[in-house]
């Protein structure tokens, strides 16, 4: 069975500071990784997605995450938050299923002026 | 920009009630699927749906569960007796396809707050 591991529940941080949301995954199969964006009384937007290739993905707003397979990780880093970054970040796996996305417990983002 | 909707926003029940939630997916979409998030917990998946069918659930997804595409736009949920421990966001999603090795982005609903007393 896949599973997701978000290591913090909570990161703070101020404006204009890099960040790393930290993502690992099991899987006896090969995996299809996300990073999704929760606003405030929102959806669940895509910000990036690994399916194949390059192990850096980048995605909307400035984010970018590296696939490590030997690591089974997926960490979400920005070099550079804005206040308007505040919000709930899930990562998700899917894996041999149809669409079917395993969900980490999430990360608040709290970017502070 | 399409999007998924859902109604209502916010739904409040009491225990043993029957709910059912309302979703419009994407119009040119083929798979739908429901998930929900217990406060303070994680996003769950519980069901996809396509042609007509549920291609596969989760072990959250009992009897008291069932979806439906009455008509060519809508896809619902519904709950026939529910109980406290159903509180919790229910967010719907679409797709374009959802065939094994063929990912296409699922596209989230704002969700529907379901409060059970």
């Amino acid at each position: 069975a896949q599973s997701v591991t978000q290591l913090d529940s909570q990161v703070p941080v101020f404006e204009e500071a890099p960040v790393e949301l930290r993502c690992n995954y099991s899987s006896s199969v090969s995996v299809y990784l996300f990073w999704y964006v929760q606003y405030p009384n929102q959806g669940l937007q895509l910000l990036l997605k690994y399916l194949s290739g390059s192990t850096l993905v980048k995605g909307i707003n400035g984010f970018e995450a590296e696939f490590n397979k030997s690591q089974t990780s997926f960490h979400l880093r920005k070099p550079s938050v804005h206040i308007s970054d505040t919000a709930e970040y899930f990562c998700a796996v899917e894996a041999g299923g149809y669409n079917k996305l395993i969900f980490g417990a999430g990360t608040r983002l709290a970017v502070h002026p | 920009e399409p999007e998924v909707t859902q109604t209502p926003s916010h739904q409040v029940t009491q225990m043993g009630q029957e709910v059912i939630l309302r979703c419009v997916p994407i119009s040119n979409h083929l798979y739908f699927y429901w998930y929900r998030q217990i406060l303070g917990q994680k996003v769950e998946f519980l069901v996809s749906f396509y042609n007509n069918e549920i291609s596969e659930k989760s072990e959250i997804f009992d009897d008291q569960f069932s979806v439906e595409r009455p008509d060519g736009s809508n896809f619902t949920l519904k709950i026939r007796s529910t109980k406290l421990e159903d509180s919790a966001m229910y967010f719907c999603a679409s797709s374009e396809t959802g065939l094994a090795g063929l990912f296409h982005e699922q596209y989230f609903g704002p969700g529907t707050r379901l409060t059970v007393t």
